[in-house]
């Protein structure tokens, strides 16, 4: 079956510190990979999206992500989180074998970044 | 300009009453989406309109579920005989094209609790 798995439930870093969230999917085919966030109090907003091409794609607020096809892996990176970056980060993915445009969540990983 | 409007943002309703649930998508998308988020969990896709026609409705749970987009524009999502396992963040997104490499756009949610 179709699913996403992201490996960390709550990381907790302190300002300055490196990111990198994990992201598996199980999908045979073509996927179209992408990295949603959930500030506190706000609605999902897309940080970043991977269709094609490079396999490093550069996203909003310094956010960058990791296409590694042989890992079935999207994982996400910052190298220097700030205290605003604290939100709930979602992986997701659709297309597969029948080009499905239902996209699939991960569970979600919630990061707290102290000041 | 405006994003994606959810009404109502909350809705408390007691088990075995009917509810619908408005979503506003942006303006000129013609695709729409309908997800469920439980707690702790990443969003969960229900149903997704190309126009007016629902073009994808396998993620809907039973036959109490139904949705509508009448006009291409505005939808509503009908839940008949609610059931405390009902209770969620129903979220509405929309996108442009509807293409599986589209960004989808979310609406802040409606929070549906069923007593």
């Amino acid at each position: 079956a179709q699913s996403v798995s992201q490996h960390n439930h709550h990381v907790i870093l302190s300002e300055a510190a490196s990111l990198e969230l994990g992201c598996n999917y199980s999908y045979g085919g073509t996927v179209n990979l992408f990295w949603y966030v959930q500030y506190p109090g706000q609605h999902l907003q897309l940080l970043l999206k991977y269709f094609s091409g490079d396999p490093l794609v550069k996203g909003i607020k310094g956010f960058e992500a990791e296409f590694i096809k042989s890992k079935f892996s999207f994982n996400l990176r910052k190298p220097s989180v700030q205290w605003s970056d604290t939100a709930e980060y979602f992986c997701a993915v659709n297309g597969g074998r029948n080009n499905n445009n239902d996209m699939r969540f991960g569970a979600g990983t919630r990061l707290t970044v102290k000041p | 300009g405006a994003g994606v409007s959810q009404t109502p943002s909350n809705k408390v309703t007691e088990k075995g009453k009917y509810v619908e649930l408005r979503c506003d998508p942006i303006s000129g998308h013609t695709a729409l989406y309908w997800y469920r988020q439980s707690l702790g969990q990443g969003p969960e896709f229900l149903i997704y309109f190309q126009g007016t026609g629902a073009a994808d409705d396998s993620g809907l749970p039973n036959d109490r579920f139904f949705a509508v987009r009448p006009e291409g524009s505005v939808s509503t999502l009908k839940i008949q005989r609610t059931e405390r396992g009902d209770s969620a963040v129903y979220l509405c997104a929309s996108s442009l094209r509807g293409q599986v490499t589209d960004t989808q756009y979310f609406g802040p949610g409606t929070r549906l609790t069923v007593l």
